[in-house]
């Protein structure tokens, strides 16, 4: 258990679907990310949100569509996705955006076809 | 902008050797370096954080290590063992909350 909860684990999507991934942390903290892994590429970040405000869009394309309802919960709502998109999406969340350790969730290991 | 690059890319070593992975950043204006196992299909498990004024962190038989001048940071681990066997990473700051990932190095301890 890592204080992070991510679901589902697993998703296979067509190309025109639409779904949702979550996060969920139990650890008090304050700032909230996704992260995309490829394989053979490092870690990308997408999003950071602060207190439930976005601070961070690394120039992602608009199918991601990122939401923080409050400090504990975070989705990543997808449409049109295309096969390249699929990769391990990550959350993680930290006590404050600078100089503390990320707690990482174990992931969605998403296909897209 | 940040890039990191870690060597080797993977490494296969027997059971009980002590063996080192290494890191290194272009930028060398960071305020922490991180450290972080993960394991086959999970997500990432912080093992070592170190602050700029640090030289280096411990814990257990992870030792990691910080030369900010030479933008270089490596991690020991004594008596290596099979539950050793991960993909490990490092990662450094770029600005604000962007954390910048090297590639990691596939390590394999074989008993």
């Amino acid at each position: 258990e890592t204080g992070v909860t991510q679901t589902p684990r697993h998703l296979v999507m067509g190309m025109t679907n639409k779904k949702s991934l979550k996060c969920e942390q139990h650890l008090g903290h304050n700032a909230m990310y996704w992260y995309k892994q490829s394989a053979k590429k490092p870690l990308e970040l997408m999003f950071v949100y602060n207190f439930k405000e976005q601070t961070e869009n690394n120039s992602v394309p608009s199918r991601f569509s990122p939401e923080c309802p409050n400090s504990s919960h975070l989705f990543l709502h997808l449409h049109t996705l295309q096969p390249e998109d699929s990769a391990l999406y990550l959350c993680a969340s930290s006590t404050q955006p600078r100089g503390s350790p990320l707690h990482f969730g174990n992931g969605t290991r998403l296909t897209v076809t | 902008k940040q890039e990191v690059t870690q060597i080797p890319a993977a490494l296969s070593v027997p059971e009980g050797e002590n063996l080192v992975l290494n890191c290194s950043f272009t930028d060398s204006a960071i305020y922490n370096l991180q450290w972080f196992r993960q394991d086959p299909g999970k997500g990432l498990t912080s093992l070592l954080l170190i602050q700029s004024s640090q030289r280096e962190q411990t814990s257990g038989r992870l030792n990691a290590s910080l030369d900010k001048s030479s933008g270089r940071s490596t991690l020991y681990i004594a008596a290596s063992q099979p539950g050793d066997s991960a993909t490990y990473l490092c990662a450094v700051p770029e600005y604000g909350n962007k954390l910048v990932f090297g590639a990691g190095t596939i390590l394999r301890v074989k008993s």
